[in-house]
């Protein structure tokens, strides 16, 4: 049972414009989402995070959105850079019991093109 | 944040052994987590390594198959027992810190790749 989905497995974007990466959860517990960004031999690294009391929240470039009536959330990087280009998974906690535990999406790989 | 280092960075074993990771931290951290990224698919928890007190474990994974260490609020260690090829992995531990009361905001070693032959 799959309860985040990152249904796109790849995304190529031009330098510059912008990057939309998309997740969908089925979970209604959980209340806590967050995008990590993934190099090659490297461990995840945290980007931003976004808790379900808002439906959105900027930092610098990243900007993510949450539907939760669509249980839908997206990251926007503007303007994309070739240093981009990596593997992208959201993550989502429920809190309460799952205190701590995060459940992953399959990821998606970002091209920038210079 | 925190400086996050796992030893070994990488290692070939031969069925039926074992492999103990570990896990370093910068600084003193309460929640402590490992991690599991099969070739191909995302993370997925093993367990949570508990301070004093024996690991969490989700479904699917058993403390026989990886016994986890958590001496002190710096240091873990898993070990990946009697291993077969389907544990080829990439290995990660993750230390949480508080944001607004919460600990989900997690943050990642580089990861232990292993290959069992």
């Amino acid at each position: 049972d799959q309860q985040v989905k990152q249904n796109s497995p790849s995304l190529s974007v031009q330098e510059g414009r912008i990057s939309i990466l998309n997740c969908d959860y089925t979970n209604s517990m959980f209340d806590y989402f967050l995008w990590y960004k993934k190099y090659p031999a490297e461990g995840p690294t945290f980007l931003i995070s976004i808790s379900s009391i808002k439906d959105k929240n900027e930092d610098g470039r990243f900007t993510v959105f949450l539907n939760k009536s669509a249980k839908h959330l997206s990251l926007h990087i503007v303007p994309s850079q070739p240093g981009d280009s990596a593997v992208y998974f959201c993550a989502a906690s429920a809190g309460g019991t799952s205190y701590g535990k995060l459940t992953f999406g399959q990821g998606t790989i970002l091209t920038v093109h210079p | 944040s925190a400086v996050i280092s796992q030893k070994p960075s990488r290692d070939i074993c031969q069925r039926g052994t074992s492999l103990t990771i570990q896990c370093q931290v910068d600084s003193q951290v309460t929640m402590m987590f490992w991690y599991r990224q099969q070739p191909g698919q995302s993370l997925t928890l093993i367990a949570t390594a508990n301070q004093g007190s024996e690991a969490t474990y989700e479904s699917g994974f058993v403390i026989d198959k990886f016994p986890i260490s958590r001496p002190n609020l710096t240091f873990s260690t898993l070990t990946v027992s009697n291993m077969s090829p389907e544990d080829s992995s990439i290995y990660l531990c993750s230390v949480g810190f508080a944001t607004s009361g919460r600990w989900e905001t997690q943050y990642f070693g580089p990861g232990t790749r292993l290959l069992v032959l």
